[in-house]
């Protein structure tokens, strides 16, 4: 089975604290995703990544960054975490046709 | 561009009612279709995904979907709603046949006793 973790399920961060969200994959995927949920958007994606070091923006990158130096491994950085970043954040993996996700981190910030 | 809307935020049948969940795409180009399961503090989980060939598509726990060109539409389907059914579902359409995934807003599905 394809095993997509997170590091945390949840995190209570202060506003201006810089944020690490870790995730692993377990299945030598090349592609790794970065998303947001919030209630009555669905799924959003802020970063995806392609090959190690490499990255590329997606729909709402504005706030966060990435960093992928090995391939089980892509984490999303929050540089000074902001109230409207409180949400919660799923990484997934995979190829064109299936992505495997993670199960969730609910990021709330003070 | 590519989108997806899925009609209803809040969907409610009987338990052992037809389930039917819809999904409108817009595409340049035939897309890679998509529905994704989430149950209550899970990440998603694939049901099932018409990528080319038959446009009736069946997936895990009962449900499918039918890839509908014309109409541009990929409704999911099950036949008798269980309890445990309940959940967020969303539809999603990838983008250009790439690897980046657009997803709807979500449907959560609510099954009456």
């Amino acid at each position: 089975d394809v095993k997509v973790t997170q590091s945390s399920r949840y995190l209570v961060k202060r506003t201006g604290e810089k944020v690490f969200l870790e995730c692993v994959q377990d299945m030598d995927h090349e592609n790794m995703f970065w998303y947001r949920q919030d209630p009555g958007l669905g799924l959003r994606l802020i970063y995806f990544s392609y090959d190690v070091k490499m990255k590329e923006k997606g729909d709402i990158p504005e706030g966060y960054s990435v960093s992928r130096e090995k391939k089980e491994r892509f984490s999303l950085i929050l540089e000074s975490a902001s109230t409207n970043q409180t949400s919660m954040y799923l990484c997934a993996s995979g190829y064109t046709d299936t992505q495997y996700f993670g199960p969730g981190t609910r990021l709330t910030v003070l | 561009a590519q989108s997806v809307t899925q009609l209803g935020s809040h969907v409610s049948v009987s338990e052992g009612a037809l389930v039917l969940l819809r999904c409108n795409y817009s595409s340049s180009v035939p897309p890679y279709l998509f529905w994704y399961v989430q149950y209550p503090n899970q990440g998603l989980q694939l049901l099932l995904k018409y990528t080319t060939g038959a446009t009736l598509v069946k997936g895990i726990n009962g449900f499918e979907a039918e890839f509908k060109k014309s109409e541009t539409s990929f409704h999911l389907t099950k036949p008798s709603a269980h309890m445990s059914d309940a959940a967020e579902y969303f539809c999603a359409v990838n983008r250009n046949r790439d690897d980046k995934i657009i997803f709807g807003k979500g449907t959560r599905l609510h099954i009456l006793p």
